[in-house]
């Protein structure tokens, strides 16, 4: 079984300018979730589907990010425009939909903001 | 809000020594407490999970216990090996599925 995928593994962008990050979960698992890391600090929380749904997005840092998860099967997340401090690594993981279901993570992308 | 405050490395071990990585949590209520694993170059893995006091997590030689007393979920290794080298997370689950992460340790073994 194919675990959880992201692409790209990198980005290198400059400011202001757009990216997208794609994450494609296991196939079944209708949880998924957006962390990101940043500068070696903690793994921070952004936001959490159920499917299509977006049922907590209280991590967000702010409008400049888009996340979308069409047909409840891969989600995008795009930074829009991007700005240094948000270079960091971001994973994506996904859950089968039960109490405290456990979490399997991406490889992650690293954003570098230049 | 609910937290996590694991101990700052780099650790830098020989191979066989004993391993700790403290970790202490502030959460309201009971929350599942975790040990996440990430290898160089690949994603988080879960190492080992706790779901309420007093209950022991282990999986490959690492052991963590869920102490409610001490808000501690240590974890430990009684004889490291080169392979573990890897960055140790440890975090627990908020209501709604939420995962809490410290800031990662990063141990080195050396042979």
């Amino acid at each position: 079984e194919a675990g959880v995928t992201q692409f790209p593994s990198h980005s290198v962008i400059e400011k202001g300018q757009t990216v997208t990050l794609r994450c494609d979960p296991i196939s079944g698992h209708d949880n998924l979730y957006w962390y990101r890391r940043v500068m070696g600090k903690e793994i921070k929380f952004l936001l959490h589907f159920v499917k299509e749904s977006k049922q907590d997005e209280s991590g967000m840092p702010n409008n400049r990010f888009l996340a979308e998860r069409t047909g409840g099967t891969y989600s995008t997340l795009k930074v829009q425009p991007a700005e240094l401090e948000d270079s960091g690594v971001y994973f994506c993981a996904s859950s089968q939909l039960t109490t405290d279901g456990e979490q399997f993570f991406g490889p992650g992308t690293r954003l570098t903001v230049l | 809000g609910d937290s996590v405050t694991q101990m700052e490395g780099p650790v830098t071990l020989s191979e066989e020594a004993f391993l700790t990585i403290n970790c202490t949590y502030t959460a309201t209520g009971y929350p599942s407490l975790f040990w996440y694993v990430q290898y160089p170059g690949e994603g988080l893995q879960l190492l080992l999970k706790a779901t309420k006091a007093d209950d022991k997590g282990s999986n490959k030689g690492f052991e963590a216990t869920y102490r409610k007393e001490t808000t501690s979920f240590h974890l430990e290794k009684g004889s490291v090996q080169v392979s573990d080298s890897a960055v140790y997370f440890c975090a627990l689950m908020e209501y709604g599925n939420k995962l809490v992460f410290g800031a990662g340790t990063i141990l080195r073994v050396k042979s």
